[in-house]
């Protein structure tokens, strides 16, 4: 199965900050339709999980342009510039490329 | 608007089989595929399996043996039951839509329920 490591488990940012949380697959993560199979999620407690980011750097309806989506093969990046103070969640990476679908372990963005 | 409810005992004993319903609404799930996550407390999500729109399933190899996920379109739910339950089972479950076809994401979400496997 594919792995996604997510190297850390916690970022300590102040607000305002730009701060960047990686991504890293075990394999391409490219499809022959050339697109990414890798999405970014956000979890805060009290709220069901929200989708921010598909194919590496779409966001999806209504996230806010400061969240930023990159990468391309196996090194992915999910940047947040100005960083408000309901940023402070726990990030997940995703890949639907192969079965068994696979997440990242997550980091944790916190304030300083 | 779009909405899913996970639903289930919160309690299971262990050697037993884990019933769970997700009822959705605002979108038909012959459009639509719905996936079950898990997520033990403290841990990064694990994907469980998948109703297709069309209705054929996918399940993580890693469960197929225990799993079974099927549906009702006409009551507008999924099921998933999984039986051997252990107590490395206890987390939240989770079921999601996915985005539309090629998208690959998980566009919305259940709040979850929480299933604590012990005696």
């Amino acid at each position: 199965q594919i792995t996604l490591t997510q190297q850390a488990e916690s970022l300590w940012v102040s607000p305002g900050e730009k701060v960047s949380i990686t991504c890293r697959a075990s394999q391409s993560l490219l499809y022959t339709d050339g697109k990414h199979y890798l999405s970014w999620y956000q979890q805060r407690p009290g709220q069901t999980t929200k989708a921010l980011i598909y194919h590496a750097s779409i966001r999806t309806d209504g996230v806010p342009t400061r969240f930023i989506g990159s990468g391309s093969g196996t090194e992915f990046t999910l940047s947040i510039e100005d960083v408000q103070p309901e940023d402070i969640a726990l990030y997940y990476c995703l890949q639907t490329l192969k079965k068994p679908n696979t997440f990242g372990a997550g980091t944790k963005l916190e304030l300083k | 608007q779009v909405q899913l409810k996970e639903s289930g005992p919160g309690l299971v004993q262990p050697s037993e089989t884990l019933s769970l319903t997700c009822t959705v609404s605002g979108f038909s799930l012959t459009s639509y595929s719905v996936s079950w996550v898990r997520q033990p407390s403290g841990k990064g999500p694990e994907w469980m399996g998948r109703m297709w729109y069309d209705g054929d399933t996918a399940y993580n190899s890693a469960l197929k043996s225990r799993l079974s996920i099927s549906r009702d379109t006409s009551k507008n739910q999924v099921f998933l039951k999984m039986n051997s339950l252990q107590t490395d089972d206890t987390g939240t479950y989770y079921c999601t839509r996915e985005g539309r076809v090629a998208t690959g994401y998980f566009d919305y979400w259940g709040q979850g329920v929480m299933v604590t496997v012990s005696s």
